[in-house]
C-alpha cells in the first residue's frame, strides 16, 4: 500500500490551467476507475472536487476536471483562481479492497 | 445538517489503548460505508479503514491491520476505532469519513487529535 505519487508542488498564474497527476500500479488507478481528488485548505476539512475520475460532485464547480490513462490518474483545474490555492490529494481504490492517498500536491496561485 | 463528529482523542503512552468515536447526524447513517482517515503532523492524509454500512465488512491499512478494529452500532448512528498497541507513529490527528460512491468521501469530520508519547 504505497502512496500514489503526485508532485509535492504545482503553480500558475490567475487564469491559467494546471494539471496535476497522480501516478499509481496496476492494482488500482490501473485496474479501477475508482480515483478522487480532494481540494484541503489547513485548518479545513478536505472537499471532494472529482470521483470515478471525472465526475464533479453537485455544487463543485465545473473549472475542476479529471482524466486516467494507464496507472496515471490527473486533475485539471482551468482558469486558476485565488481561493484555489490549496493542498490536493489523489485517492484510488484498490484490488485489496483498502483505498490509497497520493502524497499530496501543494497549488500555488501566483 | 450532514455531520459527523469525532471523539476519543487524547494523549497515551506506547503500547496502550485508546478508542475512538464517529457521531453521525443528518443522514440515513445506516446506508452508508465509513472510513477512517488520519494526518499525521506535517503530513500527508492516509486512509485507515473502513466498515460496509452493515458492518459486515471490514478492510485496513497494512500499518494498522492487527491493532485496530473497527466497528459501528446502527442504533446509535456511531462508528468506533478500536486502537490496542499504540506506537509513536500513531500520533495523528484522525477523521471519519462518509462513503459517497465506491470510496469518495464526502462528508468529514473536524476530527480528533491523538499523540503517542511517553
Amino acid at each position: 500500500q504505497s502512496a500514489l505519487t503526485q508532485p509535492a508542488s504545482v503553480s500558475g498564474s490567475p487564469g491559467q490551467s494546471i494539471t496535476i497527476s497522480c501516478t499509481g500500479t496496476s492494482s488500482d488507478i490501473g485496474t479501477y476507475n475508482h480515483v478522487s481528488w480532494y481540494q484541503h485548505h489547513p485548518g479545513k476539512v478536505p472537499k471532494l472536487v472529482i470521483y470515478d475520475v471525472s465526475n464533479r460532485p453537485s455544487g463543485v464547480s465545473n473549472h475542476f476536471s479529471g482524466s486516467k490513462s494507464g496507472n496515471t490518474a490527473s486533475l485539471t483545474i482551468s482558469g486558476l483562481q485565488a481561493e484555489d490555492e490549496a493542498d490536493y490529494y489523489c485517492s484510488a481504490y484498490t484490488s485489496t479492497r483498502t483505498d490509497v492517498f497520493g502524497t499530496g500536491t501543494k497549488v500555488t496561485v501566483l | 445538517q450532514v455531520q459527523l463528529v469525532e471523539s476519543g482523542g487524547g494523549v497515551v503512552q506506547p503500547g496502550r489503548s485508546l478508542r475512538l468515536s464517529c457521531a453521525a447526524s443528518g443522514f440515513s447513517f445506516s446506508n452508508y460505508a465509513i472510513h477512517w482517515v488520519r494526518q499525521a503532523p506535517g503530513k500527508g492524509l492516509e486512509w485507515v479503514a473502513v466498515i460496509s454500512y452493515d458492518g459486515t465488512n471490514k478492510f485496513y491499512a497494512d500499518s494498522v491491520k492487527g491493532r485496530f478494529t473497527i466497528s459501528r452500532d446502527n442504533s446509535k448512528n456511531t462508528v468506533y476505532l478500536q486502537m490496542d498497541s499504540l506506537r509513536a507513529e500513531d500520533t495523528a490527528v484522525y477523521s471519519c469519513a462518509r462513503d459517497f460512491t465506491s470510496y469518495a468521501f464526502d462528508v468529514w469530520g473536524q476530527g480528533t487529535m491523538v499523540t503517542v508519547s511517553s
